[in-house]
């Protein structure tokens, strides 16, 4: 079975400087998406970004980029130039690209907080 | 375009009772997986549907179960329910196998159950 880890359950960063969360995942499969989700208080997860595991290019989606390093099995996320909003819950997720299912397998968060 | 609707987004219930939470997906989507998350377990997938079928279930005790329906709505409910069914429950929808297969999140259900 698959399991993701964040080794950081609390993180802090001032308003614009940069932060990156750290996520480790075990998996034999070669084949498999990684994601990041944002949790804010409104509950709502949202999805920050998404890599393939075929691709070897990182990921990025404006102040928001990973570090794939696929035979380490890391995936963490770098936030340039944080703002206030970006405080929130951040997950780790796993999906296997096999079988069809979009189930995902979560890590237990970072917290975010973002200081003026 | 509205995005994931769950309700209610918050109910109390006590020991013994059973709970239907309901999910209405993102317009064309027809598939719709749900997830419980607790500050214990994290966030846990309890099972994922297409085309008011099952197609995948999580470690969960029969209790807890699910449904969709013809309009991609779908429905879990929960009998006999026990001090630790307290949780957010999450539903997600995507259109499975088309495009980028995002997974799109709903506020959740918050449930308490006393």
């Amino acid at each position: 079975a698959q399991t993701v880890t964040q080794s950081q359950p609390e993180m802090s960063v001032q308003e614009a400087e940069t932060v990156t969360l750290s996520c480790t995942y075990d998996t034999s499969e070669s084949d498999y998406y990684l994601f990041w989700y944002k949790q804010p208080p409104s509950r709502q997860m949202i999805l920050v970004i998404r890599q393939e595991a075929y691709k070897q290019q990182n990921a990025t989606e404006n102040r928001f980029s990973v570090n794939f390093q696929k035979a380490a099995k890391s995936f963490s996320l770098k936030i340039s130039d944080s703002q206030l909003g970006d405080a929130a819950m951040y997950f780790c997720a796993y999906r296997s690209a096999q079988g069809g299912s979009e189930k995902l397998v979560f890590g237990k968060g970072t917290k975010l907080t973002v200081n003026p | 375009k509205a995005g994931v609707t769950q309700t209610p987004r918050y109910l109390i219930k006590t020991r013994g009772q059973q709970v239907t939470l309901s999910c209405s997906p993102i317009s064309g989507h027809r598939s719709v997986s749900w997830y419980q998350q607790t500050p214990g377990q994290g966030l846990q997938f309890l099972f994922e549907y297409f085309s008011e079928t099952q197609r995948n279930k999580g470690n969960f005790p029969g209790r807890f179960s699910g449904r969709q329906f013809s309009n991609s709505r779908s429905e879990m409910n929960v009998s006999t329910l026990e001090l630790g069914d307290s949780a957010l429950y999450l539903c997600a929808s995507s259109t499975r196998g088309v495009g980028d297969q995002k997974l799109f999140f709903g506020s959740g259900t918050q449930l308490s159950v006393l």
